[in-house]
């Protein structure tokens, strides 16, 4: 049962082009989460989505930064016009359940580096 | 605002010797707390989780206590080992009950 998987691994952009960042929940997993590493700091939630929907955005900039859960496919995490402020590591992680009560799993994450 | 407070940043001890590792935290009332382990450029990955009616859970050398009173768990790993060597962070499910929020951390050393 493959775990989390997340592309790419390490991603580089120049200030003001796009960064997309995919992840692929584990099997059987509805549940997803986005999380953002900066270096020195803790993990900061930044948004919970389900299939189709997003459930929780609240930690999530208000400009440049999007995600989804398409129904076929994997999550994306989308930054628009990046500044080098968005360099950073960005974990996703999934869980199974109906019920908030159990462990994530997480991907080995994606490390944005912006020029 | 809920804050989640590790206070060492850094731990470092012989090997052999028991590490604990504090976790506080203000302004709710969590159901669980869980902890992780993360190596350097890895994703972090679940060790144990710990109920609000538990005061102590244990797994293998791990150890995890928590004092809804103190608002505080405790997370102690017995006989340690170089390979302990890693950064742990403790998470708590936040107010609307919808993501974990997380520690900062504290880097662990285990020298032999």
């Amino acid at each position: 049962n493959a775990g989390v998987m997340q592309n790419p691994r390490h991603l580089v952009r120049r200030r003001g082009q796009e960064a997309r960042l995919r992840c692929s929940p584990m099997k059987g997993h509805s549940h997803v989460y986005w999380y953002r590493q900066l270096p020195e700091e803790g993990l900061k939630f930044m948004v919970y989505l389900q299939k189709e929907n997003i459930i929780d955005e609240s930690g999530m900039p208000k400009e440049r930064f999007s995600a989804e859960f398409p129904k076929e496919g994997p999550s994306i995490l989308r930054i628009q016009q990046v500044v080098r402020g968005d360099s950073a590591a960005y974990f996703c992680a999934s869980s199974p359940g109906t019920e908030n009560t159990g462990e994530l799993f997480f991907g080995e994450g994606s490390r944005l580096t912006v020029l | 605002s809920q804050k989640i407070e590790q206070n060492s940043e850094a731990l470092n001890i012989q090997e052999g010797k028991t590490a604990t590792l504090t976790c506080n935290y203000t302004n709710y009332s969590p159901a669980y707390l869980q902890w992780y382990r993360q190596d350097p450029g890895r994703g972090p990955v679940f060790l144990l989780l710990i109920r609000e009616n538990e005061k102590e859970k244990r797994k293998e050398r791990l150890k995890v206590t928590f004092d809804t009173t103190l608002k505080q768990s405790l997370f102690h790993i017995t006989a340690s080992q170089p390979a302990d060597s890693a950064t742990y962070l403790c998470a708590l499910l936040n107010q609307a009950g919808t993501a974990l929020i997380f520690g900062k951390g504290t880097t662990l050393s285990v020298s032999s």
